[in-house]
């Protein structure tokens, strides 16, 4: 298994609620990544778990609450979220700490904030 | 700085080569790749290269590192319809942080 499975892959959500996006890999892989894109702009990092415990954090505002509840799962709890958080958010993992050849993508979750 | 430039679009033929290039800043890179990413997809890793090498193939792929003016190029040969896509040069920072380029689209014609 090389992959990393990422659901919903659309979400639509109002401004006023509260849901999670879901990241799991069964690779053995011991860091996990949290990239938001938005339209026609590239990934930039939001968080990164190093066996199970949160290691960067981009100054990412507080309505992002990551969780790394085992090293195969990481989520991202989203409440009160405004339009422009609308987004493809993407997880990944890699093999160790320290990135060094290469970090495995989901396909994304592509959030629509209303 | 953490700047990665990339031109935004190429268009080639099916059968000819295409050149991607990216310029970066941070010359303390150790690590740069090169990521496609299809519509509505996620980032598929094509290659990478150590900051000590100049020069990688892989099968229809060749990256070019010039350290001295931090610009890094992606050759694709024999480019295929299939190859039109979004392609991002990243750069790793610091251990654990990838930078992305701006991206270029790459348009392959029949």
């Amino acid at each position: 298994d090389t992959e990393v499975t990422q659901t919903p892959k659309h979400l639509v959500m109002g401004m006023t609620n509260k849901k999670s996006l879901k990241c799991e890999q069964h690779m053995g892989h011991r860091a996990m990544y949290w990239y938001k894109q938005k339209a026609k702009k590239p990934p930039e990092l939001m968080f990164v778990y190093s066996y199970e415990k949160l290691s960067i954090n981009e100054s990412v505002p507080s309505r992002f609450s990551p969780e790394c509840p085992n090293s195969s799962l990481l989520n991202l709890h989203l409440h009160a979220l405004q339009p422009e958080d609308s987004a493809l958010y993407l997880c990944a993992s890699s093999p160790q700490r320290e990135l060094i050849t290469e970090a495995f993508f989901g396909q994304g979750t592509r959030l629509t904030v209303v | 700085g953490e700047d990665v430039e990339q031109s935004l679009f190429l268009s080639v033929r099916e059968g000819d080569s295409s050149v991607i290039n990216c310029t970066y800043t941070d010359s303390s890179s150790t690590y740069l790749y090169w990521y496609k990413q299809e519509p509505g997809a996620g980032l598929q890793l094509l290659t990478y290269i150590f900051s000590n090498m100049d020069m990688k193939q892989d099968q229809r792929l060749t990256v070019l590192l010039n350290k001295k003016d931090k610009h890094l190029s992606l050759r694709i040969a024999d480019t295929q319809t299939g190859d039109s896509a979004i392609y991002f040069c990243a750069e790793r920072t610091g251990f654990q942080k990838l930078v992305f380029g701006t991206g270029t689209r790459l348009l392959v014609s029949p």
